[in-house]
C-alpha cells in the first residue's frame, strides 16, 4: 500500500516551546491531510483536516492557533503545536489519502505517529 | 458515517483463524466497512474495505451479511504479531476523514 511517513518518530520539548511535526505522503499526492492525536488507552481522535494551499478544517474544540497546520505541498503537511504544555503530550498522527487507481484508491493511509512529550 | 459496535475485546489462539465482528446496523446505501489495525504505538494500519461483496487480500477476509448490517474480518491463521486494535469504519467512499470509535483489542495467544 502507499507509503505515510511521519518526522520526528519522538520528540521532548520545554514548556512553552513550539515543536513542529511533519507529515509526507511517498509515493502518492495528498491533496487532503489529517491529523489525529490519542493519549493512552483511548481511540485516536481527529483534530483537522489539511488541504493543500488552503487553510485547514478544525474540528469543534481543537485550537486552531495552538495547533497550527501548513499544507505547502502535495506530499507535505506540517502540524506545529505552539506554547506546548505537558497537557498537550500525546501521539499525534497524520493520514493521507489516495486517490490512485484500483481498489486502493481513496483509501486513507497513516504515518507512524510522532510521540511528544512536553517537559 | 454510520456508528460501529464492536466488542472490546477477544482473544484467539496462535495459527486459528481470527473472527472479529461489527455491528453498522444504520449503514447507508453509499457507505462502505474499512477495517485497520493499530499495533501499540504504531500508526493505523489499513486492511481492507468493501461496499457489499465480499473481500479478500493478502492480509485478511471481509464477510459482509447481505442486509450489511454487520461484517466479520477473518485473518485465517492469526500469529502473535497480529495482537493489535482493529477498527472497523463505516465512512462514504469520497468522504473524507476517518473517525475511529474504540475498536477490539485483539489478543492472540501461544
Amino acid at each position: 500500500g502507499a507509503v505515510v511517513s511521519q518526522h520526528p518518530s519522538w520528540v521532548i520539548c520545554k514548556s512553552g516551546t513550539s515543536v513542529k511535526i511533519e507529515c509526507r505522503s511517498l509515493d502518492f499526492q495528498a491533496t487532503t491531510m489529517f491529523w489525529y492525536r490519542q493519549f493512552p488507552k483511548q481511540s485516536l481522535m481527529l483534530m483537522a483536516t489539511s488541504n493543500e494551499g488552503s487553510k485547514a478544517t478544525y474540528e469543534q474544540g481543537v485550537e486552531k492557533d495552538k495547533f497550527l497546520i501548513n499544507h505547502a505541498s502535495l506530499t507535505l503537511s506540517t502540524l506545529t503545536v505552539t506554547s506546548a504544555h505537558p497537557e498537550d503530550s500525546s501521539f499525534y498522527i497524520c493520514s493521507a489519502r489516495d486517490w490512485g487507481q484500483g481498489r486502493s484508491g481513496n483509501t486513507i493511509y497513516f504515518g507512524e505517529g510522532s510521540w511528544l512529550t512536553v517537559v | 458515517d454510520a456508528k460501529t459496535t464492536q466488542p472490546p475485546s477477544m482473544d484467539c489462539a496462535e495459527g486459528r483463524a481470527a473472527n472479529l465482528p461489527c455491528n453498522h446496523s444504520t449503514i447507508s446505501g453509499n457507505e462502505y466497512v474499512y477495517w485497520y489495525r493499530q499495533i501499540h504505538s504504531q500508526g493505523p494500519q489499513y486492511i481492507i474495505h468493501g461496499l457489499k461483496n465480499n473481500e479478500t487480500n493478502e492480509m485478511a477476509s471481509l464477510i459482509i451479511t447481505e442486509d450489511r448490517k454487520s461484517s466479520t474480518l477473518i485473518l485465517p491463521h492469526a500469529t502473535l504479531r497480529d495482537t493489535a486494535v482493529y477498527y472497523c469504519i463505516v465512512r462514504v467512499y469520497n468522504n473524507n476523514d476517518m473517525r475511529f470509535g474504540a475498536g477490539t483489542r485483539l489478543t492472540v495467544k501461544p
